[in-house]
């Protein structure tokens, strides 16, 4: 059965502070979605990864295929870094699964 | 702005009516992607299309359809609506050639609240 847990589901922080979620699978996936929610509803799309390691700024994803794994990681925190952040497994089969997401809070 | 467009923005009906949500991808985009998005339930896969045709189905209700047409614009149609379909709808689009997964841009989404 295709499944994706992600942890923590709610996390605050001070701004500056080094934050990671994490993302894992239950079998094989084709690839992985980083997402990102802003309260005002909108979805953009951070990044996909199949493997390795991507980098946008302040924002890293890495995934690990071997242990079925991904993180996301934001460097120096911001206020404005304030969102749901939800990982996405896109499965052999071309079907989706959704995380339940993360609600990060960044304290100025 | 993702370029990606949907209408309408809100939609307002009462439970048994039927409505249809459109979606008009990125330019060049082959691939739309509907999902739903309830408090109770968070965002699920319904339907996939490429190019015309239905790629994957995920959890989408019988009384929901979707199409794409020769153009590339979507139609999800929700008849007999019940009080748990009010969610956001969202469509996406990605270019998706073949054998490949792209990065999916997500449109701004349609709140449909059913009284």
């Amino acid at each position: 059965k295709n499944e994706v847990e992600q942890s923590p589901q709610n996390l605050t922080a001070q701004e500056g502070e080094f934050i990671t979620i994490n993302c894992s699978y239950s079998v094989g996936i084709s690839a992985l979605h980083w997402l990102q929610q802003h309260p005002g509803g909108g979805i953009v799309s951070l990044f996909m990864l199949s493997s390795g390691k991507k980098k946008h700024g302040r924002l890293i994803a890495t995934i690990n295929i071997q242990e079925k794994h991904s993180s996301l990681h934001i460097t120096a925190s911001h206020p404005r870094d304030s969102a749901v952040y939800i990982c996405a497994g896109q499965f052999l089969d071309d079907k989706i699964i959704f995380g339940k997401g993360t609600r990060l809070h960044i304290l100025p | 702005d993702s370029g990606v467009t949907q209408t309408p923005k809100h939609l307002i009906t009462a439970t048994g009516q039927r409505v249809t949500l459109r979606c008009s991808p990125r330019s060049g985009d082959l691939s739309v992607y509907w999902y739903q998005q309830s408090l109770d339930q968070g965002l699920q896969f319904l339907i996939q299309y490429y190019n015309g045709e239905e790629r994957a189905k995920g959890n989408i209700l019988e009384r929901f359809s979707a199409q794409q047409f020769p153009d590339l614009h979507s139609e999800l149609n929700l008849s007999s609506l019940e009080l748990g379909d009010s969610a956001l709808y969202f469509c996406a689009s990605s270019v998706d050639r073949a054998g490949t997964q792209e990065t999916q841009y997500f449109g701004p989404g349609t709140r449909l609240l059913v009284l």
